[in-house]
Protein backbone atom coordinates (compact mmCIF):
# COMPACT_ATOMS: atom_id res chain seq x y z
CA UNK A 1 0.00 0.00 0.00
CA UNK A 2 1.47 3.59 -0.81
CA UNK A 3 2.14 5.77 1.95
CA UNK A 4 2.99 9.30 1.81
CA UNK A 5 4.43 11.02 4.47
CA UNK A 6 5.45 14.68 5.13
CA UNK A 7 7.09 16.48 7.68
CA UNK A 8 7.08 18.40 9.63
CA UNK A 9 2.86 17.97 10.40
CA UNK A 10 2.81 21.81 11.89
CA UNK A 11 5.39 25.03 11.45
CA UNK A 12 5.32 28.12 12.75
CA UNK A 13 8.07 30.51 10.98
CA UNK A 14 8.68 34.31 11.42
CA UNK A 15 8.44 36.28 8.09
CA UNK A 16 11.50 36.27 5.97
CA UNK A 17 12.62 33.08 7.16
CA UNK A 18 13.26 30.74 5.06
CA UNK A 19 12.21 26.49 5.94
CA UNK A 20 11.50 23.05 3.95
CA UNK A 21 8.69 20.80 3.50
CA UNK A 22 9.38 17.42 2.75
CA UNK A 23 7.52 14.97 1.71
CA UNK A 24 8.45 11.30 1.71
CA UNK A 25 6.61 7.99 -0.37
CA UNK A 26 6.88 4.42 -0.14
CA UNK A 27 6.54 3.05 -3.52
CA UNK A 28 7.78 3.57 -7.48
CA UNK A 29 5.98 7.08 -8.84
CA UNK A 30 7.10 9.61 -11.01
CA UNK A 31 4.59 12.07 -10.62
CA UNK A 32 4.45 14.25 -7.42
CA UNK A 33 1.64 17.19 -6.99
CA UNK A 34 1.75 20.08 -4.49
CA UNK A 35 -1.52 21.67 -2.99
CA UNK A 36 -2.42 24.19 -0.97
CA UNK A 37 -5.28 24.19 1.39
CA UNK A 38 -6.76 27.72 3.06
CA UNK A 39 -9.26 26.91 6.19
CA UNK A 40 -12.56 25.50 4.90
CA UNK A 41 -11.70 25.81 1.75
CA UNK A 42 -11.28 23.25 -0.97
CA UNK A 43 -7.45 22.69 -2.34
CA UNK A 44 -5.53 24.67 -4.73
CA UNK A 45 -3.18 23.46 -7.56
CA UNK A 46 0.73 24.44 -6.97
CA UNK A 47 2.92 22.03 -9.07
CA UNK A 48 3.19 19.40 -10.82
CA UNK A 49 6.59 17.62 -11.11
CA UNK A 50 6.48 15.29 -13.57
CA UNK A 51 10.04 13.58 -13.65
CA UNK A 52 13.24 13.11 -11.41
CA UNK A 53 15.39 16.42 -11.10
CA UNK A 54 12.21 18.48 -12.13
CA UNK A 55 12.18 21.73 -9.99
CA UNK A 56 9.25 24.14 -10.11
CA UNK A 57 9.41 28.17 -8.74
CA UNK A 58 6.00 30.39 -8.05
CA UNK A 59 6.43 33.20 -5.94
CA UNK A 60 8.17 32.27 -3.15
CA UNK A 61 7.52 28.91 -3.06
CA UNK A 62 10.21 25.95 -5.10
CA UNK A 63 8.99 22.14 -4.98
CA UNK A 64 11.40 19.74 -6.31
CA UNK A 65 11.64 16.21 -7.05
CA UNK A 66 13.69 13.34 -6.36
CA UNK A 67 12.38 10.13 -7.46
CA UNK A 68 15.13 7.74 -6.74
CA UNK A 69 14.80 9.10 -2.98
CA UNK A 70 10.87 9.19 -3.23
CA UNK A 71 11.38 12.60 -1.74
CA UNK A 72 9.77 15.69 -2.77
CA UNK A 73 10.48 19.28 -0.89
CA UNK A 74 8.84 22.39 -1.31
CA UNK A 75 10.93 24.99 -0.02
CA UNK A 76 10.04 28.65 1.32
CA UNK A 77 12.15 31.50 0.79
CA UNK A 78 11.37 34.81 2.65
CA UNK A 79 8.05 33.44 4.29
CA UNK A 80 5.32 36.50 4.22
CA UNK A 81 1.89 36.02 5.84
CA UNK A 82 -0.39 35.28 3.22
CA UNK A 83 2.02 31.98 3.00
CA UNK A 84 0.02 30.54 6.21
CA UNK A 85 -1.95 27.13 5.09
CA UNK A 86 -1.80 23.48 5.20
CA UNK A 87 0.03 22.39 2.58
CA UNK A 88 -0.21 18.67 1.08
CA UNK A 89 2.18 16.60 -1.41
CA UNK A 90 0.24 13.66 -3.56
CA UNK A 91 1.63 10.90 -5.54
CA UNK A 92 0.04 9.80 -8.35
CA UNK A 93 -0.53 6.15 -8.50
CA UNK A 94 -1.90 3.48 -11.10
CA UNK A 95 -3.86 1.35 -9.10
CA UNK A 96 -4.76 -2.30 -9.37
CA UNK A 97 -7.65 -1.43 -11.69
CA UNK A 98 -5.55 0.49 -14.53
CA UNK A 99 -6.64 3.87 -12.55
CA UNK A 100 -5.10 6.88 -11.71
CA UNK A 101 -5.96 7.99 -8.34
CA UNK A 102 -4.58 10.24 -6.05
CA UNK A 103 -2.58 9.81 -2.21
CA UNK A 104 -2.28 12.25 -0.18
CA UNK A 105 0.04 13.42 2.71
CA UNK A 106 -0.91 13.75 6.17
CA UNK A 107 -0.24 17.75 5.39
CA UNK A 108 1.84 20.43 6.91
CA UNK A 109 -0.13 23.13 8.70
CA UNK A 110 2.14 26.53 7.90
CA UNK A 111 1.82 29.51 10.42
CA UNK A 112 3.81 32.04 9.51
CA UNK A 113 3.94 34.66 12.55
CA UNK A 114 4.55 38.72 11.81
CA UNK B 1 -14.43 27.92 -17.09
CA UNK B 2 -16.08 27.73 -14.16
CA UNK B 3 -14.36 25.20 -12.14
CA UNK B 4 -15.32 22.29 -10.32
CA UNK B 5 -18.61 23.26 -8.28
CA UNK B 6 -20.29 21.09 -5.67
CA UNK B 7 -23.89 21.78 -4.00
CA UNK B 8 -25.29 21.86 -1.43
CA UNK B 9 -21.87 23.67 0.28
CA UNK B 10 -22.71 22.43 3.45
CA UNK B 11 -25.64 19.73 5.22
CA UNK B 12 -26.72 19.24 8.78
CA UNK B 13 -28.24 15.68 9.45
CA UNK B 14 -29.55 13.41 11.91
CA UNK B 15 -28.31 10.32 12.29
CA UNK B 16 -30.25 8.00 9.86
CA UNK B 17 -31.00 10.25 7.16
CA UNK B 18 -30.19 9.47 3.44
CA UNK B 19 -28.22 12.89 1.76
CA UNK B 20 -27.21 13.33 -1.58
CA UNK B 21 -24.31 15.75 -2.93
CA UNK B 22 -23.79 17.01 -6.64
CA UNK B 23 -20.84 17.62 -7.90
CA UNK B 24 -20.50 19.59 -11.53
CA UNK B 25 -16.89 18.78 -13.02
CA UNK B 26 -14.77 21.45 -15.26
CA UNK B 27 -16.66 20.56 -18.92
CA UNK B 28 -14.39 18.93 -20.95
CA UNK B 29 -12.90 16.94 -17.94
CA UNK B 30 -14.05 13.14 -18.60
CA UNK B 31 -12.60 12.14 -14.97
CA UNK B 32 -14.44 12.45 -12.03
CA UNK B 33 -13.08 11.50 -8.40
CA UNK B 34 -14.63 11.94 -4.71
CA UNK B 35 -12.36 12.21 -1.81
CA UNK B 36 -13.09 12.41 1.80
CA UNK B 37 -11.16 14.63 4.29
CA UNK B 38 -12.22 14.25 8.04
CA UNK B 39 -9.93 17.27 10.44
CA UNK B 40 -6.27 17.44 10.32
CA UNK B 41 -6.41 14.55 7.57
CA UNK B 42 -5.33 14.44 4.04
CA UNK B 43 -7.97 13.80 1.37
CA UNK B 44 -8.90 9.94 1.10
CA UNK B 45 -9.92 8.71 -2.20
CA UNK B 46 -13.66 7.34 -2.36
CA UNK B 47 -14.05 6.63 -6.20
CA UNK B 48 -13.54 7.44 -9.50
CA UNK B 49 -15.62 7.53 -12.94
CA UNK B 50 -14.31 7.70 -16.32
CA UNK B 51 -17.19 9.39 -18.33
CA UNK B 52 -19.69 7.67 -17.01
CA UNK B 53 -18.57 4.40 -16.00
CA UNK B 54 -17.37 3.98 -12.12
CA UNK B 55 -14.40 2.34 -12.12
CA UNK B 56 -12.76 2.12 -8.95
CA UNK B 57 -14.26 2.13 -5.32
CA UNK B 58 -12.38 2.68 -2.30
CA UNK B 59 -13.20 0.10 0.86
CA UNK B 60 -13.75 3.37 2.46
CA UNK B 61 -17.24 3.19 0.45
CA UNK B 62 -19.34 1.02 2.60
CA UNK B 63 -22.51 -0.66 0.98
CA UNK B 64 -24.36 2.68 2.62
CA UNK B 65 -22.47 4.81 0.08
CA UNK B 66 -23.37 5.15 -3.76
CA UNK B 67 -21.87 7.85 -6.42
CA UNK B 68 -23.47 7.57 -9.96
CA UNK B 69 -22.24 9.99 -13.11
CA UNK B 70 -24.91 9.73 -15.88
CA UNK B 71 -24.64 10.61 -19.21
CA UNK B 72 -21.11 11.71 -17.95
CA UNK B 73 -21.47 14.92 -17.12
CA UNK B 74 -22.31 15.87 -13.14
CA UNK B 75 -22.21 12.95 -10.51
CA UNK B 76 -24.05 12.51 -7.15
CA UNK B 77 -23.01 11.00 -3.90
CA UNK B 78 -25.45 9.29 -1.72
CA UNK B 79 -25.19 8.05 1.99
CA UNK B 80 -27.90 6.33 3.17
CA UNK B 81 -28.62 5.79 6.88
CA UNK B 82 -25.79 8.31 8.09
CA UNK B 83 -23.64 7.99 10.84
CA UNK B 84 -21.73 10.78 13.31
CA UNK B 85 -18.50 8.82 11.34
CA UNK B 86 -19.37 10.13 8.24
CA UNK B 87 -19.24 13.89 9.06
CA UNK B 88 -16.37 15.01 6.93
CA UNK B 89 -15.99 17.08 3.82
CA UNK B 90 -16.83 15.50 0.67
CA UNK B 91 -14.75 17.10 -2.04
CA UNK B 92 -15.36 15.78 -5.97
CA UNK B 93 -12.62 16.63 -8.13
CA UNK B 94 -12.09 15.82 -12.19
CA UNK B 95 -9.56 15.76 -14.69
CA UNK B 96 -9.28 15.30 -18.61
CA UNK B 97 -7.65 11.85 -19.78
CA UNK B 98 -5.10 11.95 -22.24
CA UNK B 99 -2.92 14.63 -20.69
CA UNK B 100 0.80 13.71 -19.93
CA UNK B 101 -0.36 15.36 -16.19
CA UNK B 102 -3.34 13.75 -14.50
CA UNK B 103 -3.87 17.13 -12.80
CA UNK B 104 -6.82 16.82 -10.82
CA UNK B 105 -8.88 20.04 -9.91
CA UNK B 106 -10.97 20.07 -7.21
CA UNK B 107 -14.12 21.98 -5.75
CA UNK B 108 -15.06 23.59 -2.59
CA UNK B 109 -16.48 20.50 -1.23
CA UNK B 110 -19.88 19.60 1.07
CA UNK B 111 -19.14 19.69 4.98
CA UNK B 112 -21.60 17.39 5.91
CA UNK B 113 -22.48 17.25 9.79
CA UNK B 114 -24.37 14.76 11.03
CA UNK B 115 -26.10 14.80 14.61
Amino acid sequence: ELKVEQNPLFLSMQEGKNYTIYCNYSTTSDRLYWYRQDPGKSLESLFVLLSNGAVKQEGRLMASLDTKARLSTLHITAAVHDLSATYFCAVDRVSNFGNEKLTFGTGTRLTIIP
Amino acid sequence: DTGVSQNPRHKITKRGQNVTFRCDPISEHNRLYWYRQTLGQGPEFLTYFQNEAQLEKSRLLSDRFSAERPKGSFSTLEIQRTEQGDSAMYLCASSRQGKAVNEQFFGPGTRLTVL
